[in-house]
Formats: C-alpha cells, sequence, structure tokens
C-alpha cells in the first residue's frame, strides 16, 4: 500500500528547460509535503516542503505546488542545471510518519 | 555537528549471518528514522524511535528485524538471521519532529551473499 506514489521512474530534461516532478498522495491525514534530492552514495538532503496550508512554495529555482483536492504535489525546476541530475523523492508527513516515494531520476542534460 | 553518522559504510555478509547497523543521531533530535532503500519501492520506512521509544515498527518486514535506541545519541538495527533478499541501502535519519525536515546519514550498503 504506497501511500506516496511518484509514478514517473525517470524524466530527461535539456539543461536551461524547465523540469517538472509529480507526486500523488493518497492519505488524508498528511499535512506536510517535502522534496528531497539524493546523489549517488549520498543520503538523500532535504530541498523544499510546503504546508497544507499553502498551495505554492518558492525558493530559488525551485517551486513546490500543492494541489490538495486532488492529493497531489509538483516540484518545478527552472531553469534546469546539469547539477540538478539525481533522484528526487517527494515524502509526506502526517500523525508519527514520514513516508516516502519510490523516487525519480532527473536528468538534465547539457 | 557532523550530521547523521551511520556504520559501516559497506556489509558484506553471508546468509545467516547477523548484521549490526549503527546510527548516531544529530545532538539534539529527539527523533530517528530507519530506512531501506531499494529499487522496486524507493524509501521504506522500517521503524520510527520518539524520545528513545519505539513508535511504529510497521514498516519492519520480519522477525528478523529489530532496532533498539537505548539512548538519544545511539540506534542499532538488527538483522539474524540475515537474507539475500535483505541486500539494500539502509538508512538512518533523525529530526527534531516526525512532522518536519529529517536529516539522513550517508547509508550502508548491505551485501547478504
Amino acid at each position: 500500500d504506497q501511500q506516496v506514489k511518484q509514478n514517473s521512474p525517470s524524466l530527461s530534461v535539456q539543461e536551461g528547460r524547465i523540469s517538472i516532478l509529480n507526486c500523488d498522495y493518497t492519505n488524508s491525514m498528511f499535512d506536510y509535503f517535502l522534496w528531497y534530492k539524493k546523489y549517488p552514495a549520498e543520503g538523500p538532503t532535504f530541498l523544499i516542503s510546503i504546508s497544507s496550508i499553502k498551495d505554492k512554495n518558492e525558493d530559488g529555482r525551485f517551486t513546490v505546488f500543492l494541489n490538495k483536492s486532488a492529493k497531489h504535489l509538483s516540484l518545478h525546476i527552472v531553469p534546469s542545471q546539469p547539477g540538478d541530475s539525481a533522484v528526487y523523492f517527494c515524502a509526506a508527513s502526517g500523525g508519527n510518519k514520514l513516508v516516502f516515494g519510490a523516487g525519480t531520476i532527473l536528468r538534465v542534460k547539457s | 555537528d557532523a550530521g547523521v553518522i551511520q556504520s559501516p559504510r559497506h556489509e558484506v555478509t553471508e546468509m545467516g549471518q547477523e548484521v549490526t547497523l549503527r546510527c548516531k543521531p544529530i545532538s539534539g533530535h529527539n527523533s530517528l528514522f530507519w530506512y531501506r532503500q531499494t529499487m522496486m519501492r524507493g524509501l521504506e520506512l522500517l521503524i520510527y524511535f520518539n524520545n528513545n521509544v519505539p513508535i511504529d515498527d510497521s514498516g519492519m518486514p520480519e522477525d528478523r528485524f529489530s532496532a533498539k535506541m537505548p539512548n538519544a545519541s545511539f540506534s542499532t538495527l538488527k538483522i539474524q538471521p540475515s537474507e539475500p533478499r535483505d541486500s539494500a541501502v539502509y538508512f538512518c535519519a533523525s529530526s527534531t519532529s516526525p512532522r518536519f525536515e529529517a536529516f539522513f546519514g550517508q547509508g550502508t550498503r548491505l551485501t547478504v551473499v
């Protein structure tokens, strides 16, 4: 029972263009959402988050959008850079859990 | 602070052997998580501690897995006996609250042959 789903295993984007990473969740108890970035042989690192009382949060090139009615969130990276190539995990928090999706591999081509 | 410290970084063991993974959380963090990363399932939450007490261990796959947190600065994840399907990267993470961002260690890559 996957409560947080990232349906795209991978995404390839040209440098300078927009990267859009998507995430769906099923549990209405989740009220805080996070994105993590992971490079090979390293642990995931926190990137950006959003509370359920908001629908958008922006931090530099990174913006997270939340659509509560659709139980959907997305991460936009503009402009994409080769250094953004990594695995991106969506996570949702509620109650006593921090639940992660399976991850999306982003490749930014120069 | 050095961040979350996990040891060993790599572990290769034979099927049937006991394996112990270790974690030192960030000082002052009272929530500690153990995750397992696999290609198929991504990051699976195995167990979560709050103030050294196990709160949710529903993700622990079998009785072969056990976790302890004897004090605020140390936790272990033990697999006994280990099986080849346990091969994965195991991450420990800590946070000030289960609701907010967790900080991860570099992981332990376990290979059971």
